[in-house]
């Protein structure tokens, strides 16, 4: 069964800093998932990757299959990026998606 | 609009009263699943399906019940809910493909959840 690590847990930062968060899994896996969840609200998602690197305006996302690890980068940080960032990953196993706990975001003006 | 519809969106009930959770998507998903989201625990597994009249097992699948008779259609049966069962529930469909063990799940749309509480 695929393990799951995030981090940091929560974070804290500044209007405008570079944030980056952390994805490590244990077993090799056919995708990775960042999926965004604002408070309150439901979940949407943000990157699908098997490889390599995609960018969406501000939102990066990396992934390492080697070193089975993923980063999810943000640049220009902005308050309304405060949210929790769930990472998940597929394909290890045919177990369906196996999630990291989530980062909890704040962006401070 | 491709979307995924869950309800109800809020429900309060009482200890052994059965419910379903109904999950419709409109995109032709072969896959769909149900999660569980309690604070300190984040997203878990219920069960998932791969396509019409397959279904798995997630990492907490006790207590619960699912079926797939439809393409479209997965709901969520608690047929003796307990207090336990309080969580918030998210329903997500996805193409998917299954390549011998491995599963390959394409871009998640999740319904909008919804808040059980079990008194």
């Amino acid at each position: 069964k695929n393990e799951v690590e995030q981090s940091p847990q929560n974070l804290t930062a500044q209007e405008g800093e570079f944030i980056t968060i952390n994805c490590s899994y244990s077993v090799g896996i056919s995708a990775l998932h960042w999926l965004q969840q604002h408070p309150g609200g439901g979940i949407v998602s943000l990157f699908m990757l098997s490889s390599g690197k995609k960018k969406h305006g501000r939102l990066i996302a990396t992934i390492n299959i080697q070193e089975k690890h993923s980063s999810l980068h943000i640049t220009a940080s902005h308050p309304r990026d405060s949210a929790v960032y769930i990472c998940a990953a597929s394909g290890g196993g045919a177990d369906g998606l196996t999630f990291g706990k989530g980062t909890h975001l704040i962006i401070q003006p | 609009e491709a979307q995924v519809t869950q309800n109800p969106r809020y429900l309060i009930t009482v200890t052994g009263k059965k419910l379903t959770v109904t999950c419709s998507q409109n995109m032709n998903h072969e896959y769909m699943s149900w999660y569980r989201q309690d604070p300190g625990l984040g997203l878990r597994q219920i069960y998932y399906s791969m396509n019409v009249e397959v279904t798995d097992k997630g990492d907490v699948p006790e207590g619960y019940k699912v079926s797939r008779k439809e393409k479209r259609n997965f709901p969520l049966i608690l047929e003796s809910p307990s207090p336990n069962q309080t969580s918030l529930y998210f329903c997500a469909s996805s193409l998917s493909m299954a390549g011998g063990p491995i599963l390959f799940i394409g871009e998640l749309f999740f319904g909008e959840g919804s808040r059980l509480t079990v008194l």
